[in-house]
């Protein structure tokens, strides 16, 4: 029972490259999210899907996209980075228990630099 | 636009001492809220949760609601080196929402 894998571990990009983020669950959770991390700034969530076939927008989506291509599976796409998208990137999955319980795992997490 | 509110630290204790992390939240509809802990360069865990008005403990730890305020408070009895990490609140306004966080209370426990 891996939990919540994410590759790469880190990247290097320039300016105007695209890349994918990927992330993957192994505990049938309906949930799953993508959030980054900035220095003083905590975690802010950039996109998120509350089951499969799903995605809505978080606090800060401009310049990512998302696919939830299975219950298992939620890639984060950069189309054209940019150096404020310099950051590191959680996925996270999620599932509502009996009585409410919602307990978010997170992945590893993947550091992003973009020059 | 809901917000989580935490003093950013960082808080020094001493070995032995009480750490108290506090936080508050703007939306009085919040639902769940839980503690998570993170070290650096690691990824958030969770530490705590709590639905109900009062106390929750588990181990060294306490958690603390009050809805009529708006406040929740994580207590951590004999603090110890290892508990030298940041402490982010998060707030749920329903089951099937996503945490909103805090920036996070960087802890130092002195040895």
């Amino acid at each position: 029972n891996a939990g919540v894998t994410q590759t790469p571990k880190f990247q290097v990009l320039k300016t105007g490259q695209s890349m994918t983020l990927q992330c993957a669950q192994d505990m049938n959770h309906n949930s799953m999210y993508w959030y980054r991390q900035d220095p003083g700034m905590g975690l802010r969530l950039i996109y998120y899907s509350a089951s499969e076939g799903t995605t809505d927008k978080g606090e800060v989506p401009n310049g990512y996209n998302v696919s939830r291509l299975n219950k298992r599976e939620f890639s984060l796409r950069l189309e054209s980075a940019a150096p404020s998208q310099t950051s590191v990137y959680f996925c996270a999955s999620s599932e509502v228990l009996a009585g409410g319980h919602n307990e978010q795992f997170f992945g590893p997490g993947t550091r992003l630099t973009v020059l | 636009q809901k917000e989580v509110e935490q003093n950013s630290g960082p808080l020094s204790v001493p070995e032995g001492a009480i750490a108290s992390l506090n936080c508050t939240y703007s939306d009085r509809g919040s639902q769940s809220f839980f503690w998570y802990r993170q070290y650096s360069g690691k990824s958030p865990e969770l530490i705590m949760f709590i639905y109900s008005n009062g106390d929750k403990e588990d181990g060294r730890f306490t958690a603390q609601l009050n809805k009529a305020s708006q406040y929740v408070s994580l207590l951590i009895r004999d603090s110890q080196p290892s508990d030298s990490a940041t402490y982010l609140c998060a707030v749920m306004l329903s089951g099937n929402t996503p945490l909103v966080f805090g920036k996070g209370t960087r802890l130092s426990v002195i040895a």
